[in-house]
């Protein structure tokens, strides 16, 4: 059984930048696959991008491409998600999800990042 | 990629069955059997309900099942429960290793 933490909520100063943490545990790190997934406040799920850690290789959606970085630290078992250039409308609940496609098996309990000046 | 379409709102009493429809495009549902649908009560981390179109994961309760005609994917809850209000979201794969989401819909037990 996989389980997610992520890191506690974040108030940032716009254009800042953020770093959100995913801690995997209960599998083998290096066959996860690691989402993330916006929610803006009132509004539905958005998939962000996705990290294979086996091969290293990150995919965003078009959307989010000079927004976010995903990484993946296999000897600390995390995934991190670094939001730059914050403004007001990146207020969210910024999720990991771990799964292949669309098959998002496990999720973190979500991390509230508010851009507020 | 543009988001599915789902409908806001739907609603039905105890008991009854309700459907809810996710629309796309060829670039994603009418491609690939990769379609899952998940719950998400407020204030929630989501819930997967059903991937890969029509399979259940371990848990999730025989009463919640999906299918796929062309570019419209559905999930299906029958014997309606109080439990069963929250939000629904159905996921589809869309190639180059990219998913989209829907809109999400409201589903209220009267």
């Amino acid at each position: 059984q996989v389980q997610l933490v992520q890191s506690g909520a974040e108030v940032k100063k716009p254009g800042s930048s953020v770093k959100v943490s995913c801690k995997a545990s209960g599998g083998t790190f290096s066959t996860y696959v690691f989402s993330w997934v916006r929610q803006a406040p009132g509004q539905g799920l958005e998939w962000m991008g996705r990290i294979i850690p086996l091969f290293g290789t990150t995919f965003y959606a078009q959307k989010f491409q000079d927004k976010v970085k995903i990484s993946a630290d296999e000897s600390t078992s995390t995934a991190s998600l670094e939001l730059s250039s914050l403004r007001s409308e990146d207020t969210a609940v910024y999720f990991c999800a771990e799964g292949s496609y669309s098959n998002f098996d496990y999720w973190g309990q979500g991390t509230l990042v508010t851009v507020s000046s | 990629q543009s988001a599915l379409t789902q409908p806001a709102s739907v609603s039905g009493s105890p008991g009854q069955s309700i459907t809810i429809s996710c629309t796309g495009t060829g670039s994603d549902i009418g491609t690939y059997n990769l379609v899952s649908w998940f719950q998400q009560h407020p204030g929630k981390a989501p819930k997967l309900m059903i991937y890969e179109v029509s399979q259940r994961p371990s848990g999730v309760s025989s009463r919640f099942s999906g299918s796929k005609s062309g570019n419209t994917a559905s999930l299906t809850i029958s014997g309606l429960q109080a439990e069963d209000e929250a939000d629904y979201y159905c996921c589809s794969y869309a190639g180059s290793t990219s998913s989209v989401f829907g809109g999400g819909t409201k589903v209220t037990v009267l």
